[in-house]
């Protein structure tokens, strides 16, 4: 079992506001890192999929970067919109391990 | 593409009673998987299949909790008596490789009173 810390746990943000959020994992044995986002009564929907030190990975206003040496991962959001407000989760994999493990999540809530 | 389908979306039982989740994975997916999400907590895997085969069932409660996948297709969930602490969201999911990108369902919310 792979130990996954997410911070913050909630988060409120003004419309337009950029943030970030961060995800830590066991830093040995380290095979990739996952990030999904999960809306309210929606499936979880997968955001990227990360396993070089130092990617960084880009979808519209949302990135993410990883560092496998130090264990941990960013996922920045620029210019936050209503319809970011979700709880963002990220999950790592071990080499040699088939399954995901999971953080708790942070939550988002986007202020109009 | 048809995504993941589960049922049913919610289930509020008593304590003691039997539940059975279903869920029908993305066509030509091999993985399966079964998380639990109780609240505040992240998705917890509870059993992961290759085809029809169990991979990891290392976090099922067994003596309550049982899962089967025929045929390397659809697959069902079932607790058998349920507790009050098995109330969470059942998550399945699928992947073409083990584990790659999961894409997941819109999970089914058990309320056991």
């Amino acid at each position: 079992i792979l130990n996954v810390e997410q911070s913050p746990q909630s988060l409120h943000v003004q419309e337009g506001d950029s943030t970030n959020f961060t995800c830590s994992f066991p830093s040995s044995n380290f095979y990739a890192l996952h990030w999904y986002r999960w809306e309210t009564a929606k499936s979880p929907e997968a955001l990227f999929v990360m396993t070089l030190n130092g990617d960084e990975k880009k979808k519209g206003r949302i990135s993410a970067t990883l560092n496998t040496k130090e264990g941990y991962s960013y996922l920045y959001i620029k210019g936050s919109q209503p319809e970011d407000s979700a709880t963002y989760l990220c999950a790592s994999r071990g080499s040699g391990a088939n399954n995901l493990f999971f953080g708790t999540g942070t939550r988002l809530t986007v202020i109009p | 593409e048809a995504g993941v389908a589960q049922s049913p979306r919610y289930k509020i039982i008593e304590k003691r009673q039997s539940v059975a989740f279903w869920c029908n994975p993305i066509s030509g997916h091999a993985t399966l998987y079964w998380y639990q999400q109780i609240l505040g907590q992240g998705p917890k895997l509870l059993i992961q299949f290759q085809n029809n085969g169990v991979v990891d069932d290392s976090q099922l409660p067994k003596d309550r909790f049982s899962a089967e996948r025929l045929k390397g297709v659809d697959s069902t969930l079932k607790i058998q008596p349920a507790k009050l602490e098995d109330s969470a969201v059942y998550l399945c999911a699928s992947s073409q490789l083990a584990p790659g990108e999961l894409f997941f369902g819109e999970g089914s919310r058990l309320t056991v009173l």
